[in-house]
C-alpha cells in the first residue's frame, strides 16, 4: 500500500526563521494534502495540492509529482505555528497520513 | 465551514466491554471515516463509508465495526474492548464531488482509554 515519509520528525526554530516540511510518498497519487493539528489536538486542513505550487499567507506547498514528494514552507515562523504538519496523499479521499514533523517555535 | 462533531470527548471502559464512539456532520458530505491517531503512526484508517447504509474497512479495521445509519450519522464500535484500542479517535467527512478543495475534516477527537 501506500506509504508516506515526512522529515524531519521534529524541529526547533527561533521566531522569525523560515522552515522547510518535506513529505515522500511511495506511488503515484491522486491527491497530496497538507493539515496542522494544533498542540491541543484539533486538525484543520492547510492545502489540497496534488501538483504545482500553492501559497496562502506564509504557507507555500509545492508538489512535484515525478519526484514523489511534497514539501511544505513555512516563512517567518511565528510561536502560535507550533504544533504538528500531517502530509497526506491518496484517491477518492481515502488519505493515507504520514507521521507528521512537529514544529517548535521560541521566541 | 463544515461541522463535525463527535461524542463523547473523552471515555474510559473496561477490557471487555463495549464502547461506541459517535460522530455527526452537518454538512450534507457523503464520505466519512474513522481514524486512530498513535505515537509513532500518525492516523491510520480504521473504517469509512461512501453513504448512509455503506461501511468499508479501511487499513486496520480488526476489533471495530461501523455503522452508517444517515448521512449524518457515522458510529465506531468496539464490541469488545481491549487495551490495544486505547488511543485518540478522530471522525472526518469530505466530498470530492462536492468541492474542488476535495479535502477532509476533522472532528475534535475523542480520546479513549481501555483499562
Amino acid at each position: 500500500g501506500q506509504q508516506v515519509q515526512q522529515s524531519p520528525a521534529s524541529l526547533v526554530l527561533q521566531e522569525g526563521e523560515n522552515a522547510e516540511l518535506q513529505c515522500n510518498f511511495s506511488t503515484s497519487l491522486n491527491s497530496m494534502q497538507w493539515f496542522y493539528q494544533r498542540p491541543e489536538g484539533s486538525l484543520v486542513s492547510l492545502f489540497y495540492n496534488p501538483s504545482g505550487t500553492k501559497q496562502s499567507g506564509r504557507l507555500t506547498s509545492t508538489t512535484v509529482i515525478k519526484e514523489r514528494r511534497s514539501s511544505l514552507h513555512i516563512s517567518s515562523s511565528q510561536i502560535t505555528d507550533s504544533g504538528t504538519y500531517l502530509c497526506a496523499t491518496g484517491g477518492n479521499n481515502k488519505l493515507t497520513f504520514g507521521q507528521g514533523t512537529v514544529l517548535s517555535v521560541i521566541p | 465551514e463544515a461541522a463535525v462533531t463527535q461524542s463523547p470527548r473523552n471515555k474510559v471502559a473496561v477490557t471487555g466491554g463495549k464502547v461506541t464512539l459517535s460522530c455527526n456532520q452537518t454538512n450534507n458530505h457523503n464520505n466519512m471515516y474513522w481514524y486512530r491517531q498513535d505515537t509513532g503512526h500518525g492516523l491510520r484508517l480504521i473504517h469509512y463509508s461512501y453513504g448512509a447504509g455503506s461501511t468499508e474497512k479501511g487499513d486496520i479495521p480488526d476489533g471495530y465495526k461501523a455503522s452508517r445509519p444517515s448521512q449524518e450519522n457515522f458510529s465506531l464500535i468496539l464490541e469488545l474492548a481491549t487495551p490495544s484500542q486505547t488511543s485518540v479517535y478522530f471522525c472526518a467527512s469530505g466530498d470530492p464531488g462536492q468541492s474542488s478543495q476535495n479535502t477532509l475534516y476533522f472532528g475534535a477527537g475523542t480520546r479513549l482509554s481501555v483499562l
